[in-house]
């Protein structure tokens, strides 16, 4: 099976470091994705993680563990136009083909 | 220039009507997706189309037939249109896992459906 859970909402300063948590349950995982969407546009990719650390990329990062199933998307010295929703999403088995199941995403205001 | 393409943008339509939401993808992609996302902005996918074949067909109900006249084209009909249809319907498409790289999808812009 396939479970993704990020918190809903988040706030944060123009200039701070914002943190968004990630937990998964997936089957054969295999990979975990962050992607960004603004209000009424399409999500675009962040970032990929498939072994264990640390991968950045300019203002943005991305962790994960998958012994802990969990990961996490830093973003740095935020700016406003990072206001957006955020989606983790994990790819895993499903009947011999690989699926990506998208967390419920989670919407980060970012405030002067 | 365009990657992943939708038509229409914007769809209003009223109850038990059929409609087609056409995608084209100009990547060379052999995997192409359709998603749903709802009010609350949960992303789900609906059916999945590699070379062609469908290889993922997650519970929806069989009003909604995709089909992939060829790789590059993945298109969504909707039979008898339900009120619970208004959402926005999203195609994407990505290299086949294993054959290298992050095999990333690509969103088109979306289609808002809104059946009256």
């Amino acid at each position: 099976g396939q479970n993704i859970d990020q918190p809903t909402e988040m706030t944060a300063t123009e200039g701070a470091i914002v943190q968004i948590n990630c937990t998964y349950q997936t089957s054969g995982f295999n990979g975990l994705f962050w992607y960004q969407q603004h209000a009424g546009e399409a999500p675009t990719f962040l970032s990929y993680n498939v072994l264990d650390g640390l991968e950045e990329k300019g203002r943005f990062s991305s962790f994960l563990s998958r012994s802990k199933g969990y990961s996490y998307l830093l973003l740095k010295e935020l700016q406003m136009k990072d206001s957006a929703s955020y989606l983790c999403a994990a790819r895993g088995d499903s009947g011999g083909y690989q699926k990506v199941t998208f967390g419920t995403g989670t919407k980060l205001q970012v405030i002067p | 220039d365009t990657a992943v393409s939708q038509t229409p943008k914007y769809l209003v339509t009223q109850m038990g009507n059929d409609k087609s939401i056409k995608c084209e993808q100009n990547l060379g992609h052999d995997t192409m997706y359709w998603y749903k996302q709802d009010s609350k902005k949960f992303l789900k996918i609906m059916f999945s189309y590699n070379n062609k074949e469908l290889i993922i067909n997650e519970t929806v109900p069989n009003r909604f037939s995709p089909k992939s006249p060829d790789k590059a084209h993945l298109n969504l009909h909707i039979n008898s249109l339900e009120l619970g249809d208004s959402a926005v319907y999203f195609c994407a498409s990505s290299p086949p896992y294993g054959r290298g790289g992050q095999e990333t999808q690509y969103f088109g812009p979306g289609t808002r459906l809104l059946v009256l």
